[in-house]
């Protein structure tokens, strides 16, 4: 089956602009996640989803960012007022579930790539 | 909160097996530990999980000390196409007060030369 897809793969925008990111998880995964990740960085926790709600939202790094979640499937994650340090490739990621916590393994989508003039 | 430490970076010859460790002293009792890989301008993948002792699977296999405080990825035979960023992943799990906590480490550059 499609794996996690992500849009756009690339945004460049104006600082000051907002930005919609949107992901598509496989289809029946229950968790979602959104990651971050700057050039030449590891990976920055920013958001987890269990269905349509966000249990941990302890990694967004500033009240500029903000997620949803809707009909357990498509995320979308958006940054108010970009600022030039927001330039990364954002990833998301699903899983099946949580079972006990067993951790299933993520599913990571391509990426999007976000660069702040 | 279980943090990672792992080499930066390591080099290898095609053909050969090659071991990255992981530290984490603070691993907690429920924690498991996971590896992923990821090459430039991809997500990660998952390559193995594990609790405890020994796991193997068809890419790799996991060592894990009865003190858990470190892991160790085995990759037999590299070749070219294994250079790539490791990452291993601790605290993967549920928290008493509801809180999922997902940290990565920095990751480990394997190169692997011809």
């Amino acid at each position: 089956g499609a794996g996690v897809s992500q849009s756009p793969s690339n945004k460049v925008t104006e600082k000051g602009k907002d930005v919609e990111l949107r992901c598509d998880p496989i289809s029946g995964h229950t968790a979602l996640y959104w990651y971050r990740q700057s050039l030449g960085q590891g990976l920055e926790f920013l958001i987890y989803f269990q269905g349509n709600s966000a249990p941990d939202k302890s990694g967004l790094p500033s009240d500029r960012f903000s997620a949803e979640r809707t009909g357990g499937s498509v995320s979308t994650l958006t940054i108010q007022r970009t600022q030039q340090e927001d330039s990364a490739v954002y990833l998301c990621a699903s899983s099946p579930s949580r079972l006990r916590g067993i951790p299933y393994e993520q599913y990571f989508g391509p990426g999007t790539r976000l660069t702040v003039t | 909160l279980a943090k990672t430490t792992q080499p930066i970076s390591m080099d290898s010859y095609e053909g050969q097996e090659v071991n990255i460790t992981c530290s984490h002293n603070n691993i907690a009792t429920n924690d498991y530990i996971t590896w992923y890989q990821q090459f430039p301008s991809q997500g990660p993948r998952f390559i193995i999980q594990g609790y405890k002792t020994k796991v193997t699977n068809e890419v790799a296999s996991l060592f894990i000390p009865a003190d858990r405080k470190s892991s160790t990825l085995s990759l037999p035979r590299v070749s070219l196409s294994d250079t790539a960023v490791y990452y291993c992943l601790v605290g993967d799990r549920y928290s008493g007060a509801g809180s999922y906590q997902l940290t990565f480490g920095k990751g480990t550059k394997l190169s692997v030369i011809p």
